[in-house]
C-alpha cells in the first residue's frame, strides 16, 4: 500500500466541467510532484511544490490547471475546464527533498466524456 | 537532452524462466536511475534505484539491475519470474538539475505457464 494517498481513484467528467483530485503526501515529505500518464504510457510533468510554494510548472498547468499544497491539508490539482485530451492517470509523488527519490501514489484516473 | 529508451515494448516469458528488461539512457553527468513497476489500475511502485556506487543494485521481489556507464544501460534482471510479475515496467532517469523524471515508454511483461 502506497504511503501517498490519492483520491478519488476514478473521476468521470463531461467536457468543460471542473475536475479536482487530491493527494496526501507521505508524512514528512515537503516536496510534491504531479505527473500525467496518458494511454500511451507517456509521462508529462505538470507541477511540483516544496512546502506550499510552486517550484516549477508547465505552460498547460499554468493556464488550465489550478494546483495547491496548503499546510495541514491535502494537495490538490484541479482542471478548470476538462477536455477530452485530459483523460489520463494523474500521479502524485512526494519526497523528503527535491533531489531524492519519490514515493508515488496509486493515481487518479480521469475520464472526460 | 536526457532520454530513456526501452527497446522492447512487450516481453513474454515462461513462469520460472529468467528475465532481462533492457533500458538505455542518455544523460549528461552522473545519472540517478530507477526501475518502477505498474500493476493494472495501480500507480508506480519502486523496484530499485541506482545512485552512484556499486553498479549492481538489488531491489524488491528478487529484482536486480546493473548500471553500465560504457553502454549507457541499466538493464533489469530476475532469475526466476513469477506469474505475479505480470505488469508494465518503467525505467527512469532523475534529472538532478531540474528535479524531474524522464521515463521510458515502458515494457509490458507477460508471464505464461
Amino acid at each position: 500500500n502506497s504511503k501517498v494517498i490519492q483520491t478519488p481513484r476514478y473521476l468521470v467528467k463531461g467536457q468543460g466541467q471542473k475536475a479536482k483530485m487530491r493527494c496526501i503526501p507521505e508524512k514528512g515529505h515537503p516536496v510534491v510532484f504531479w505527473y500525467q500518464q496518458n494511454k500511451n504510457n507517456e509521462f508529462k510533468f505538470l507541477i511540483n511544490f516544496q512546502n506550499q510554494e510552486v517550484l516549477q510548472q508547465i505552460d498547460m498547468t499554468e493556464k488550465r490547471f489550478s494546483a495547491e499544497c496548503p499546510s495541514n491539508s491535502p494537495c490538490s490539482l484541479e482542471i478548470q475546464s476538462s477536455e477530452a485530451g485530459d483523460s489520463a492517470l494523474y500521479l502524485c509523488a512526494s519526497s523528503p527533498n527535491a533531489n531524492s527519490d519519490y514515493t508515488f501514489g496509486s493515481g487518479t484516473r480521469l475520464l472526460v466524456i | 537532452a536526457q532520454s530513456v529508451t526501452q527497446p522492447d515494448a512487450r516481453v513474454t516469458v515462461s513462469e520460472g524462466a529468467s528475465l532481462q528488461l533492457r533500458c538505455k539512457y542518455s544523460y549528461f553527468g552522473t545519472p540517478y536511475l530507477f526501475w518502477y513497476v505498474q500493476y493494472p489500475r495501480q500507480g508506480l511502485q519502486l523496484l530499485l534505484k541506482y545512485y552512484p556506487g556499486d553498479p549492481v543494485v538489488q531491489g524488491v521481489n528478487g529484482f536486480e539491475a546493473e548500471f553500465s556507464k560504457s553502454n549507457s544501460s541499466f538493464h533489469l534482471r530476475k532469475a526466476s519470474v513469477h506469474w505475479s510479475d505480470w505488469a508494465v515496467y518503467f525505467c527512469a532517469v532523475f534529472n538532478t538539475g531540474n528535479y524531474k523524471y524522464v521515463f521510458g515508454a515502458g515494457t509490458r511483461l507477460k508471464v505464461i505457464a
